[in-house]
């Protein structure tokens, strides 16, 4: 299966402060139609997890825009440019370019 | 707007049956394959269970840990996917989500196991 590895696995950040999240997979998640499976998730405290980021960069509809991704091949970033209050929580990367999906072990970002 | 209701999970007893449920909507239910992942109380998330669509025969997929115990089926004139959990373990304790291929997520299940 392919291993996605999360860094950092916490992240402390005062509002308004901009942040990154790495992504880095085990295997190239470029699928031989030429897209890229991998997908970034936000699990708020006592939710589900949501969809941020599909597709590497493409930004899930009503997500504000100052999430955004980045990557290729195995090495991906979840960016967001002036976190608020309301982003704390879970990040997930998750690739589904190879069978079966599997997830990276999260990132928890905190707010100062 | 896509929607993932999940239903049917409780507390039972190690080696006894459960059978959960989620019902979709906002989208073309019989194009999409679906899965079931699971989440353990403080931890990370799991694949549990894959179903493909009719085209490709609802081929199904399991991880090693739920393999054999687990079914997962889907009744597309209904738009519902369904997981029949057997011989349930005490490490089957999780909040159990239904999950779309394109990453929209239910509000998930709790299944505890314990005696």
């Amino acid at each position: 299966d392919v291993v996605l590895t999360q860094t950092p696995p916490t992240l402390s950040a005062t509002i308004g402060q901009s942040v990154s999240i790495s992504c880095r997979s085990s295997q190239s998640l470029l699928h031989s139609n030429g897209n890229t499976y991998l997908n970034w998730l936000l699990q708020r405290p006592g939710q589900p997890p949501q969809l941020l980021i599909y597709l590497v960069s493409r930004l899930e509809s009503g997500v504000p825009n100052r999430f955004s991704g980045s990557g290729s091949g195995t090495d991906f970033t979840l960016k967001i440019s002036g976190v608020e209050a309301e982003d704390l929580g879970v990040y997930y990367c998750v690739q589904s370019t190879h069978a079966p999906p599997t997830f990276g072990s999260g990132t928890k970002l905190e707010i100062k | 707007a896509v929607q993932l209701v999940e239903s049917g999970g409780g507390l039972v007893q190690p080696k006894e049956s459960l059978k959960i449920s989620c019902a979709a909507s906002g989208f073309t239910f019989s194009n999409a394959a679906m899965y079931w992942v699971r989440q353990a109380p403080g931890k990370g998330l799991e694949w549990v269970a894959r179903i493909r669509t009719k085209p490709n025969n609802y081929a199904t997929y399991y991880a090693d840990s739920v393999k054999g115990r687990f079914t997962i089926s889907r009744d597309d004139s209904k738009s519902m996917v369904y997981l029949q959990m057997d011989n349930l373990k005490t490490e089957d304790t999780a909040m159990y989500y239904c999950r779309s291929a394109t990453d929209y997520w239910g509000q998930g299940v709790m299944v505890t196991v314990s005696s």
